[in-house]
């Protein structure tokens, strides 16, 4: 069956502008995890939904940050006014199990370059 | 000091060499993942484990719970082993649980 797929792959924008990721989780999974991994580091946690509950949203590292999944199902990261510091990978996992209890499937993740 | 540790950070091996790669974390943990990430991005969960040892192909991974420390395996090493390999421990938060990610270990094999 299909996994998780993110898009764009590639994201290059100009310091300032607001961008959108977008995932896909695999069908029927309950939880949705984004992270954030820069150059060289392991991936850090940005925010988890249950469904199309964000029950934590700790890890997001500025109000400029925000998450959706109003459906329970496809999930949006929007970042607005972006900043260079927040070039990094943004992957996206999903679980079958409520609170993240077991395997999570990584999506390819979004490379996002801000000039 | 990092909630994950990992070492080395890098790994140069020939074809064939077994190798280690360490894990030592500091949290009470309900389990911990070895993962596998390849240029490009993509992630791989290879392990999840929360007691004694599990063992897929080549693959090998133990954890000790008491020490906090867990080692992955690989034996017989070959080339398209080269990726980075990452341990991240989950544990328990108000919102369910929570991966934390030690920063990887780049691991090359040369023919």
């Amino acid at each position: 069956g299909a996994g998780v797929s993110q898009s764009p792959r590639y994201k290059v924008a100009k310091r300032g502008q607001d961008v959108a990721l977008r995932c896909d989780p695999i069908s029927g999974h309950v939880s949705l995890f984004w992270y954030q991994q820069a150059l060289g580091q392991g991936p850090e946690f940005l925010t988890y939904f249950q469904n199309e509950a964000q029950l934590d949203k700790s890890g997001l590292p500025s109000d400029r940050f925000f998450a959706e999944r109003p459906e329970g199902s496809v999930s949006t990261l929007k970042i607005q006014r972006t900043q260079q510091e927040d070039s990094a990978v943004y992957l996206c996992a999903s679980s079958l199990a409520p609170r993240g209890e077991e395997t999570q499937y990584f999506g390819p993740g979004t490379r996002l370059l801000v000039l | 000091k990092n909630e994950v540790e990992q070492s080395p950070q890098n790994l140069t091996a020939q074809e064939g060499e077994f190798i280690t790669i360490n894990c030592s974390y500091s949290v009470g943990i309900s389990a911990l993942h070895w993962l596998q990430q390849h240029p490009g991005g993509g992630i791989v969960s290879l392990f999840m484990l929360s007691s004694g040892k599990k063992k897929h192909g080549r693959l090998i991974a133990t954890i000790n719970i008491q020490e906090k420390h867990s080692s992955l395996h690989i034996t017989a090493s070959h080339p398209r082993d080269s990726a980075v390999y990452i341990c991240a421990v989950r544990s328990w938060v108000a919102s369910g649980s929570r991966l934390t990610f030690g920063e990887g270990t780049q691991l090359t094999v040369n023919p």
